[in-house]
């Protein structure tokens, strides 16, 4: 069975600085990959997703996150955070043949501080 | 367009009370779902639907029981709540084919005493 594992529980940074938050999952075989957001209070909102093609994938509020088959990684990274990027993020994978199926990481609190 | 509503958004229960949670999704979805958050785990699958009519367990399904009479709406049930069901719980809703996006509700949270 799938399982990710996000390698940071909290990362603290500093508004304007550059980020990264770290997923690895478990199995190679084909998979379709997902970052989701999580603001307080509310309920858990699409970042991006690879499907096929490029490994760089690009996402909305300037995040993109790259895809490395070879290390079943699927980081992801803004280069400069704002205030309004502080919430929760989980990484999720699902199996291409079960694509409906999603296994989610336990979560990354970015806290980002003026 | 609502998107996916849930209610209730709060509830406390005590121990062994039954309650249902219902889920509401306006984008004409095939595929529903029910999720727990609980701290440090993520979200984790109770049940989920493929269509009107049909449920499957996920992967924490004791303890709950779904039913997805109509396309648009899947309710979650507790027949007899107990402390360890104290949780954040999220419906979410998704096509069949395509990108498999998940959209989410705003969440319910439960707490069972």
């Amino acid at each position: 069975a799938q399982s990710v594992t996000q390698l940071d529980s909290q990362v603290p940074v500093f508004e304007e600085a550059p980020v990264e938050l770290r997923c690895n999952y478990s199995s190679s075989v084909s998979v379709y990959l997902f970052w989701y957001v999580q603001y307080p209070n509310q309920g858990l909102q699409l970042l991006l997703k690879y499907l096929s093609g490029s490994t760089l994938v690009k996402g909305i509020n300037g995040f993109e996150a790259e895809f490395n088959k070879s290390q079943t990684s699927f980081h992801l990274r803004k280069p400069s955070v704002h205030i309004s990027d502080t919430a929760e993020y989980f990484c999720a994978v699902s199996d291409r043949g079960n694509g409906n199926k999603l296994v989610f990481g336990a979560g990354t609190i970015l806290r980002v501080k003026s | 367009n609502a998107g996916v509503t849930q209610t209730p958004k709060f509830r406390v229960l005590k121990t062994g009370q039954s309650m249902t949670l219902l889920c509401a999704q306006d984008m004409n979805h095939e595929y529903m779902y029910w999720y727990r958050q609980d701290p440090g785990m993520g979200l984790r699958l109770i049940h989920y639907s493929v269509g009107e009519g049909t449920t499957a367990k996920g992967e924490v399904p004791d303890g709950y029981n779904v039913s997805r009479l109509k396309k648009q709406n899947f309710l979650l049930g507790l027949e007899s709540a107990a402390p360890s069901q104290t949780s954040v719980y999220f419906c979410a809703s998704s096509y069949h084919r395509g990108g498999y996006e998940q959209y989410f509700g705003p969440g319910t949270r439960l707490t069972v005493t």
